[in-house]
């Protein structure tokens, strides 16, 4: 089984629409993150999270919020959804200890709105 | 301001051959770490090597290795020997320390590798 788990996979809504993406960990650390990728670009940061009750905006957070609801659960929600966040969205998960930083992702979840 | 530039949005490459992308970055703080991360056209993102500010050696994982140079704010990554399977988009991260882990990206290199 995967470390890291987003769903669902492909979503297509319509403008307007609330939508909830959620990402699941078995890695046990404690950040998670949630990045978007517009076609053609690197990924950017939406929002990212040290632990349950530590939350922080990224570089692109308008438009969006989160809810970590256990160490091991970290859900972005579009409150109102409109095209231009039409976009690839990357869940990641890092480890407290680990002096290297290094991110785990998960497959990513392709998110149109039309 | 904290930045990664990637000046080569595509490179072809022969299969068995070698090939440099290029990575620069700017940042203030004096600890970060450097990612490079490989993106097949299916879309995952794959970790491929990490270097440390203040890692003297030159990072290498299996045919990749990062080319550090410190003063000149450079992490080009080497792929030696490049094959079919190496054809993706590559994409260059810093992370600065004092940052809690957060990645800042650049736009990446795609790169084709030609039978």
């Amino acid at each position: 089984d995967a470390d890291v788990t987003q769903t669902p996979r492909n979503r297509i809504t319509k403008t307007g629409k609330r939508i909830m993406l959620e990402c699941s960990q078995t890695k046990g650390h404690d950040r998670m993150y949630w990045y978007r990728q517009d076609p053609g670009l690197g990924l950017r940061l939406i929002y990212y999270s040290f632990d349950v009750k530590d939350i922080n905006k990224g570089e692109i957070s308008d438009g969006y919020s989160v809810s970590r609801q256990a160490q091991a659960k970290f859900s972005l929600s579009l409150e109102s959804a409109i095209p231009n966040q039409t976009a690839l969205y990357f869940c990641a998960t890092s480890p407290r200890t680990d002096s290297s930083y290094e991110q785990y992702f998960g497959p990513g979840t392709r998110l149109t709105v039309t | 301001a904290q930045k990664i530039t990637q000046t080569q949005p595509g490179m072809f490459v022969q299969e068995k051959e070698a090939v440099t992308l290029d990575c620069t970055y700017d940042t203030s703080d004096p600890s970060y770490g450097l990612f490079w991360y490989k993106q097949p056209s299916s879309g995952e993102m794959i970790f491929l090597i990490y270097q440390g500010s203040y890692d003297q050696q030159n990072a290498t994982e299996g045919r990749y290795s990062l080319n550090f140079q410190k003063a000149r704010k450079s992490a080009n990554l080497v792929i030696s020997a490049s094959q079919l399977g190496d054809s993706a988009m590559y994409f260059c991260a810093m992370c600065p320390y004092n940052q809690g882990g957060k990645l800042i990206f650049g736009q990446g290199t795609e790169l084709s590798v030609k039978p």
